[in-house]
């Protein structure tokens, strides 16, 4: 059982270019969320998924898109990378409902020059 | 508005003392969860606990243990002999009943256990 696997785990980026994070997992699960963790600030919430076909804007989504077309899977793309996108990015599931904590991915480490 | 403090940004203490973390956290909900994550330094974030709002005994599993009091709206957590194996950023979370999918995470605090 592999839980939540994202690719890649480093990533450097040059202004303005795009790319893709891809997070997969094999739970299950309905509910998939994409947080940043910079210094000093925690986890934010970039955008989730309540399930295929649905997805939301979180605390942070500006620069950023994403679309659920399989249970399984939840890419994030990045339009046109900024240096202020650099940081690390973590993958989330849930089962969904009252009190599911998330199970997280081992994150993918993204600079951006 | 929804908002999570974990104000000790560092704590250090030497092996087998004991340590307790700091959450305070703001809701509007009367229907909320908690939660507690670790990240070790090697990045993964572990899920360590989870507490609704109707339910405030504490918790104690091993030399972890959690002090739920709504009336401060604090969700402290406490590791017992403390042991370098428990140096990481420990993240404090809150979500709500309008939304379950929505975290939101306090800045985390480092705790370093000296052998």
């Amino acid at each position: 059982n592999a839980g939540v696997t994202q690719t890649p785990k480093f990533q450097v980026l040059k202004t303005g270019q795009s790319m893709t994070l891809q997070c997969a997992q094999d739970m299950n699960h309905e509910y998939m969320s994409w947080y940043r963790q910079d210094p000093g600030m925690g986890l934010r919430l970039i955008h989730y998924s309540v399930g295929a076909g649905i997805t939301d804007q979180g605390e942070v989504p500006n620069g950023y898109n994403v679309s659920r077309s399989t249970t399984e899977d939840f890419p994030l793309r990045l339009l046109s990378a900024a240096p202020s996108q650099t940081s690390v990015y973590f993958c989330a599931s849930s089962y969904g409902g009252e009190g599911y904590g998330y199970t997280f991915g081992s994150g993918t480490r993204l600079t951006v020059v | 508005a929804q908002k999570v403090t974990q104000a000790q940004t560092e704590i250090s203490v030497v092996e087998k003392e004991d340590v307790t973390l700091d959450c305070v956290y703001e809701t509007r909900d009367t229907t909320y969860y908690l939660f507690w994550y670790k990240q070790p330094p090697s990045g993964e974030l572990v899920f360590l606990i989870r507490r609704n709002s109707f339910d405030e005994q504490n918790e104690i599993s091993g030399r972890y243990s959690w002090n739920f009091q709504k009336s401060t709206s604090s969700f402290n957590f406490t590791i017992t002999a403390s042991q370098v194996v428990d140096s990481a950023v420990y993240f404090c979370a809150l979500s709500e009943a309008n939304n379950f999918n929505k975290f939101y995470f306090g800045s985390g605090t480092k705790l370093n256990v000296k052998p």
